[in-house]
């Protein structure tokens, strides 16, 4: 258990259904990610959350929403996704600090889109 | 720019040692980083090395790291099946003020009897 915990771990959605994932922290950071795995591709960042304000924007596309309410919750709110984004979502949080970042990352949700 | 790069796969028999390298780009890295991902998990952090060290070890694990050639390697001692995954380098950088991790893209360590 490392401290980080997404719900749901699988998801199956269509084209048109709305959803969202849930990412909650134990840990006591001040800092939380969201990255998307796919296969045979790098791990990308998609959004990061420093003290609750959304710091990066990795030019990810408006169907994809996320939103901090507090340091230890994030979402990412899914709607009119596309086959393409089926892939491992990743949550991961830090204590931001000068010179360091270790990050620890949740166990993932495998999001299937029809 | 920043980038990591990483052999894709290493085959390694039971008992041996495995060493996955990887090389990465930016010099004003204070950290590099060792992940491992067990099929259907999420990242685990295995060891992370301070840029003005060599060599760090930890149990099975050695980290060394060659900051002028700007190459970093993970040899596991003893490989055993449990350590058959997928091991992502990663360098810290700093982008608009805030920390972030470059990962690579990953080496599948499979390990046969």
């Amino acid at each position: 258990e490392t401290g980080v915990t997404q719900t749901p771990r699988h998801l199956v959605m269509g084209m048109t259904n709305k959803k969202s994932l849930k990412c909650e922290q134990h840990l006591g950071h001040n800092a939380m990610y969201w990255y998307k795995q796919s296969a045979k591709k790098p791990l990308e960042l998609m959004f990061v959350y420093n003290f609750k304000e959304q710091t990066e924007n990795n030019s990810v596309p408006s169907r994809f929403s996320p939103e901090c309410p507090n340091s230890s919750h994030l979402f990412l709110h899914l709607h009119t996704l596309q086959p393409e984004d089926s892939a491992l979502y990743l949550c991961a949080s830090s204590q931001d600090r000068g010179g360091g970042n270790i990050q620890y990352f949740g166990a993932g949700t495998r999001l299937s889109v029809l | 720019g920043e980038d990591v790069e990483q052999s894709l796969f290493l085959s390694v028999r039971e008992g041996d040692s495995s060493v996955i390298n990887c090389t990465y780009t930016d010099s004003s890295s204070t950290y590099l980083y060792w992940y491992k991902q067990e099929p259907g998990a999420g990242l685990q952090l295995l060891t992370y090395i301070f840029s003005n060290m060599d060599m760090k070890q930890d149990q099975r694990l050695t980290v060394l790291l060659n900051k002028k050639d700007k190459h970093l390697s993970l040899r596991i001692a003893d490989t055993q099946t449990g350590d058959s995954a997928i091991y992502f380098c990663a360098e810290g950088a700093v982008s608009g003020g805030y920390n972030k991790l470059i990962f690579g893209a990953g080496t599948r360590l499979a390990v046969h009897p």
